[in-house]
């Protein structure tokens, strides 16, 4: 089984702080993404990378970077959080370089800055 | 015009009878569309894709396919509570000048006893 693995299921961060949210996948996915989900908005794309040290700005990267060192990884960092920043965000994977293949997520993690 | 829309719902229908959730896309290019299911509190999982116009089973779900239309639609049979949550389409799409896959913004699904 395809397994995506997020660091944290729940975190709570004060504003200004320097925020890593890190996504780990075992089956040697050459795309990986971040999502954020918010009530009524749907899943929305903020950074995705095809291959290692590769990114690419979704539709809201304002505010986040990413970082992938190493195919299995891939990391959000949120340089100064804020509050309009609490919501879930959604990792995931897929096979090749086509998106006609299946995504796979991990469990979510539930941000609150406070 | 949103690349990929769903009516937000909530859909709320009695167990046993069919759920119909639509999708509309926007890229006539696309080839492959996705059926996502999202429990409160959880992540999507896949529960059924479609390549080819007309309809596609798997057990209880049927999806349906009409390209010429831009419209993928997702047909629960004999729907039970475990049903209920949020389906969410996607489809593979260009966006900003890569490929990626567009959400939608998912449909609630009620299936009350």
């Amino acid at each position: 089984d395809v397994k995506v693995t997020q660091s944290s299921r729940y975190l709570v961060k004060r504003t200004g702080e320097k925020v890593f949210l890190e996504c780990v996948q075992d089956m040697d996915h050459e795309n990986m993404f971040w999502y954020r989900q918010d009530p009524g908005l749907g899943l929305r794309l903020i950074y995705f990378s095809y291959d290692v040290k590769m990114k690419e700005k979704g539709d809201i990267p304002e505010g986040y970077s990413v970082s992938r060192e190493k195919k299995e990884r891939f990391s959000l960092i949120l340089e100064s959080a804020s509050t309009n920043q609490t919501s879930m965000y959604l990792c995931a994977s897929s096979l090749g370089q086509s998106m006609n293949t299946e995504a796979f997520f991990g469990q979510g993690t539930r941000l609150t800055v406070v | 015009q949103k690349e990929v829309e769903q009516n937000s719902g909530p859909l709320s229908v009695p167990e046993g009878a069919i759920a119909s959730l639509n999708c509309t896309y926007s890229d006539r290019g696309s080839q492959s569309f996705f059926w996502y299911r999202q429990y409160s509190g959880k992540s999507p999982e896949l529960i059924m894709f479609i390549y080819s116009n007309g309809d596609k089973e798997d057990g209880r779900f049927t999806a349906q396919l009409n390209k010429a239309s831009q419209y993928v639609s997702l047909l629960i049979r004999d729907s039970q509570p475990s049903d209920s949550a949020t389906y969410l389409c996607a489809v593979p799409g260009v966006s900003g000048g890569y490929n990626k896959l567009i959400f939608g913004a998912g449909t609630r699904l009620a299936v009350h006893p």
